[in-house]
């Protein structure tokens, strides 16, 4: 069974400073990984998709790596903003199967 | 123009009623899909549809039934609610079951008394 795990679960960093947001799942069989945003109150937004056949994925200051063999995709926000204060989902798609299996998530603080 | 709209927003409701919750995305998208956010944050799929046929029916009560009259549209049906169906409940559509993206909708937050 896919396992997603996000650490940390919160992170708090002072506006300018680089994110670093790691998510690890279990099984390598996977088809896409995809990096959402959550607002408090509201619907994910998507950011980045990944097949399993990419290595990473840029949009903006996001950038996005996955290492499938070792179960890790990463995703780096450059300069941070207030407004990139967030919660940050990672959520897998397997091979075999249609469904997104979500880690819990790294709520994000940007302090001005 | 809303991509993928839910209705309504915010459903409040006592245990044993039944209640319904709507989606609709004008993406063109084939396939949408029912998700459930618990008060812990966690997002697991409950089911998904492609063009109105059902492909997945994880392991939720059977009080849930999906419906989807075409494939722009695919309702939640809960019957008997109970106090544990209280979550926050998303829709999402993709292109395709294959190597496309989620959309999701804004979320219904439904509170069961």
């Amino acid at each position: 069974k896919q396992e997603v795990t996000q650490i940390p679960a919160a992170l708090s960093v002072p506006e300018g400073e680089n994110l670093v947001l790691n998510c690890s799942f279990t099984d390598s069989a996977i088809y896409n990984l995809q990096w959402f945003r959550q607002d408090p109150g509201k619907g994910l937004t998507s950011l980045l998709l990944i097949q399993s056949s990419q290595r990473e994925q840029t949009s903006g200051r996001l950038n996005a790596s996955l290492d499938k063999s070792s179960g890790r995709s990463t995703l780096y926000i450059a300069a941070s903003q207030p407004g990139d204060s967030a919660t940050y989902l990672c959520a897998v798609k397997e091979a075999a199967g249609n469904k997104l299996t979500f880690g819990g998530g790294t709520r994000v603080l940007v302090k001005p | 123009d809303t991509a993928v709209s839910q209705t309504p927003k915010y459903l409040v409701t006592q245990m044993g009623n039944d209640k319904s919750i709507k989606c609709e995305q004008n993406l063109g998208h084939d396939t949408m899909y029912w998700y459930k956010q618990d008060s812990k944050k966690f997002l697991k799929i409950m089911f998904s549809y492609n063009n109105k046929e059902l492909i997945i029916n994880e392991t939720v009560p059977n009080r849930f039934s999906p419906k989807s009259p075409d494939k722009a549209h695919l309702n939640l049906h809960i019957n008997s609610l109970e106090l544990g169906d209280s979550a926050v409940y998303f829709c999402a559509s993709s292109l395709a079951s294959g190597i496309s993206e989620q959309y999701f909708g804004p979320g219904t937050r439904l509170t069961v008394t």
